[in-house]
């Protein structure tokens, strides 16, 4: 069955870099992208953006777009997100998602997240 | 695009109805919009694709409807356990993006 392990919980000072790490098991890492989605406290769902484990293609959400960087590795079928330059309003639980294969326009697998803190 | 969910959070008895709705800024794609499902403490699930295609595992009592840029979910015959976050997701694939709504809070007296 599809499973989509994160690491752990990271806490992080205003300005610091966060690199967190999603490994797939259960099926072709290299056939689906990986999707990740953040939700501060209380709040609801960011999408962030979108990492193809095919070919590396990525898509950002604009609002990251200057600080993110998504990346897989194949040969331990895990994904990374690297966000940098963080802010307090960064604090969230971090997702990573893969999408249906039969409706590649859901995310139906979700990993169990990664809380951030960002705090002086 | 951007949705807008309304409303923000409901209130509902065991056995009544619950019409969520989900608006668009502009026409998308009923293939292409989905609604998921968030308890406390929980991932989110997903309910329904293709505007009302239930995922699996999703009992009869949810379905959608809509076209356009307004889309509905209903839950008949509430349950206690069906206290949650409901977010609208619509998607482009060129590039692939996802985009959720903020959400309504569906809670069940």
């Amino acid at each position: 069955q599809v499973h989509l392990e994160q690491s752990g919980p990271e806490v992080k000072k205003p300005g610091a870099s966060v690199k967190l790490s999603c490994k797939a098991s259960g099926y072709i890492f290299t056939n689906y992208a990986i999707s990740w989605v953040r939700q501060a406290p209380g709040q609801g769902l960011e999408w962030m953006g979108w990492n193809s484990a095919y070919n590396g293609n990525t898509n950002y959400e604009q609002k990251f777009q200057d600080r993110v960087t998504m990346t897989t590795d194949t040969s331990t079928n895990t994904a990374y997100m690297d966000l940098r330059s963080l802010k307090s309003d960064d604090t969230a639980v971090y997702y990573c998602a893969r999408q249906s294969f039969l409706v590649p326009s859901t995310l139906e697998y979700w990993g169990q997240g990664t809380v951030v803190t960002v705090s002086s | 695009i951007v949705l807008t969910q309304s409303p923000g959070t409901v209130s509902l008895s065991p056995g009544e109805t619950a019409t969520l709705s989900c608006r668009a800024t502009q026409t998308i794609s009923s293939s292409y919009l989905a609604w998921y499902q968030q308890k406390p403490g929980q991932t989110p699930r997903l309910l329904l694709y293709a505007t009302s295609t239930r995922a699996t595992g999703i009992p009869d009592r949810f379905s959608g409807s809509g076209s356009g840029a307004d889309f509905t979910l209903t839950i008949s015959r509430l349950e206690p356990e069906d206290s949650a976050v409901y977010y609208c997701q619509q998607y482009d694939s060129s590039p692939p993006t996802y985009t959720f709504g903020p959400g309504t809070k569906l809670e069940i007296k």
